[in-house]
């Protein structure tokens, strides 16, 4: 079966400061991984996926993840945060053109 | 396109009365999906069709829930009778067949039981 684990309900980091959001995922085949936002009475909106193109990928609003599979991890990450990606962060898991599985989120502050 | 479209945006009815979403996929779109967000939950899968039929609705919480999807523009999630404990955020969303791709999602419903 296949799933994912978001480390950590709640991060906060301060304005220009590093964004790590964490996800690992488990699947018995290779998966196909995404990072969807949800911004405040908003739907879940595409950062970026993963499938099996290249390691790294990089999304919208300078968000870039990288998967390993060694570690089974697909950890989302953002040089310098801005206020305005104070938001919810969805790790998401998929085979084929199956259904999505969805981790638990994370929501980010943003201090000043 | 304008996205998957959810109606209504916003709902409050009493206990025990029937609630009906709806949901219009984006054209072309081949999968449908039902979600329910709460905060003690997260997001749940309910149920999703392909080719407007139901492939899985082991998420669906009990017989109160109904979905349908009558054709390839439409679906409806029901329940009845309603109870508080049911309110939270629907969400539909749609994709289309192919290795990879992502779901799109409407903007949601939030549903009050009161």
């Amino acid at each position: 079966a296949q799933s994912v684990t978001q480390l950590g309900s709640h991060v906060s980091v301060s304005e220009g400061a590093l964004v790590l959001l964490r996800c690992n995922y488990s699947s018995s085949v290779p998966p196909y991984l995404f990072w969807y936002v949800q911004y405040p009475n908003q739907g879940l909106q595409l950062l970026l996926k993963y499938t099996s193109a290249a390691t790294l990928v990089k999304g919208i609003n300078g968000f870039e993840a990288e998967f390993k599979k060694s570690e089974t991890s697909f950890h989302l990450t953002k040089p310098s945060a801005h206020m305005s990606d104070a938001a919810e962060y969805f790790c998401a898991v998929s085979r084929n053109t199956d259904k999505l599985i969805f981790g638990t989120g994370t929501r980010l502050q943003v201090f000043p | 396109d304008a996205g998957v479209i959810q109606s209504p945006r916003h709902e409050v009815t009493e206990m025990g009365q029937e609630v009906t979403l709806r949901c219009k996929p984006i054209s072309g779109h081949d999968y449908l999906f039902w979600y329910r967000q709460t905060m003690m939950r997260g997001l749940e899968l309910l149920i999703y069709f392909n080719n407007n039929v139901p492939i899985d609705d082991s998420g669906m919480p009990e017989d109160r829930f109904s979905a349908k999807m009558p054709n390839a523009s439409f679906s409806t999630l029901k329940i009845q009778p309603s109870e508080p404990r049911d309110s939270a955020v629907y969400f539909c969303a749609s994709r289309v067949t192919g290795s990879g791709t992502e779901a799109f999602f409407g903007q949601g419903t939030r549903l009050t039981v009161v």
